[in-house]
């Protein structure tokens, strides 16, 4: 149990264009999911907070209208990186975690990570 | 925000022998996870370990939380295990924080 998809894998894209990513729990529901970004050579580091029916939280220094995330059902949350640069060329990861009985409350699942090149 | 260190950041071992990564954080956590990431970038959920001690084939992890540190033990190294190791950590309901990693390479 416990599986989170993303979609796509990797992109390419042009710059100021913009990108959908999309994070699935595939067999449980999430009311929470976290967005992490990874450059290269370095740790993942927390982009925003995605909460069902709500706004996003996001970390100090993340554009949250370059960033746009929504979580419209418990399954699914989106971002979407609008107008591209290369700048934002990185691997975008997703995680959730799955509030089931006899599951840790504070463990988190990681999806398999989308990587993004913006020419 | 609570910070997260590991060590070492780089390990080079032979095929075959024992290693041990530390992972030390700043304030008191509900939960803590190791993570190897492969070579495609996923990352592959090692332990949940918020105290205590746990095995899995020829890896186990320690955490004593009450000391901030925790610790996991690969034994028996072998190729398939390299990649970077990461130790992260959070308070009630909040994201995962990560450390910097540890790089592994094992060569045979």
């Amino acid at each position: 149990g416990a599986v989170v998809s993303q979609h796509p894998s990797w992109v390419i894209c042009k710059s100021g264009t913009s990108v959908k990513i999309e994070c699935r729990s595939l067999d449980f529901q999430a009311t929470t999911m976290f967005w992490y970004r990874q450059f290269p050579k370095q740790s993942l580091m927390l982009m925003a907070t995605s909460n069902e029916g709500s706004k996003a939280t996001y970390e100090q220094g993340v554009e949250k209208d370059k960033f746009l995330i929504n979580h419209a059902s418990l399954t699914l949350s989106t971002l979407t990186v609008t107008s591209a640069h290369p700048e934002d060329s990185s691997f975008y990861i997703c995680s959730a975690r799955d509030r089931r009985p006899g599951v840790a409350y504070n463990e988190q699942f990681f999806g398999p990570g989308t990587r993004l090149t913006v020419l | 925000g609570i910070q997260v260190e590991q060590s070492p950041p780089d390990l080079i071992l032979q095929e075959g022998a024992n290693s041990t990564l530390r992972c030390n954080f700043s304030d008191s956590v509900n939960n803590l996870q190791w993570f190897h990431q492969n070579p495609w970038g996923q990352l592959i959920n090692l332990f949940y370990i918020p105290s205590g001690t746990k095995q899995n084939g020829r890896l186990s992890a320690t955490t004593v939380a009450t000391e901030r540190y925790s610790l996991l033990y690969i034994s028996s190294s072998q190729t398939t295990d390299s990649g970077v190791y990461f130790c992260a950590v959070n308070q009630a309901g909040t994201a995962l924080i990560f450390g910097k990693g540890t790089t592994l390479s094992v060569s045979s």
